[in-house]
């Protein structure tokens, strides 16, 4: 089956402790994604990747980081820095490779809780 | 910065109503348009995407937009909804950068 997995899908963490959400994709898509959902705002873009070893900064990045060494995988780091780090988070991918549109394709999403 | 704008938050309906909700952006030049799914306990899915051509496109489950390029819509719309409808919805934008910006989502409930 092709498809987006995140794991794991809930997490639990400490107060000032790093935590590292994983994404894999084998829909063999160029590019990749996270967002953050928080009831009522939607989905907010923290970091995209359109190929390996790059990645852009979307709207919130601060507070997070994101390495892009394998087509498959883009995991994201949830640091200390992060004021508020409890919310939903999404990964998507997409085909990218100028295609004129953008269409991304969602994983189940980990829910992260910080005590 | 682009944004997108969905005025209704929550909108409560009863089976065989129609539906109509309201997408707006802020973005002068050329976009990409789409509406998103996301059933309870489910993953987000496209309901329906513009890119060019016909401004009324169809989607799954009998959903339908129409993109006013003079009014910067993209209203959903759907005749007569189902139980089954009930789910939270979201208006994406792209606009060449090569990632979406999203609403703020509107929480649909549809009662039998």
């Amino acid at each position: 089956d092709g498809g987006i997995t995140q794991s794991p899908k809930y997490l639990f963490r400490k107060e000032g402790q790093n935590v590292t959400l994983s994404c894999e994709q084998n829909l063999n898509h160029d590019a990749m994604y996270w967002y953050r959902q928080d009831p009522g705002q939607g989905l907010r873009l923290i970091y995209y990747s359109q190929i390996v070893n790059d990645f852009q900064k979307g709207d919130i990045a601060e507070g997070y980081s994101v390495s892009r060494e394998k087509k498959e995988s883009f995991p994201l780091t949830v640091t200390s820095a992060q004021k508020n780090p409890t919310a939903f988070y999404l990964c998507a991918s997409s085909i990218d490779q100028g295609v004129s549109y953008n269409e991304q394709f969602f994983g189940p999403g980990t829910r992260l809780t910080v005590l | 910065a682009q944004s997108v704008s969905q005025h209704n938050h929550h909108v409560i309906l009863s089976e065989a109503a129609s539906l109509e909700l309201g997408c707006n952006y802020s973005y002068g030049g050329t976009v990409n348009l789409f509406w998103y799914v996301q059933y309870p306990g489910q993953h987000l899915q496209l309901l329906l995407k513009y890119f060019s051509g016909d401004p009324l496109v169809k989607g799954i489950k009998g959903f339908e937009a129409e993109f006013i390029k003079s009014k910067f819509s993209f209203n959903l719309r759907k005749p007569s909804v189902q139980w089954s409808d009930t789910a939270e919805y979201f208006c994406a934008v792209d606009t060449g950068r090569r990632a979406l910006t999203f609403g703020s989502g509107t929480r649909l409930q549809v009662q039998p």
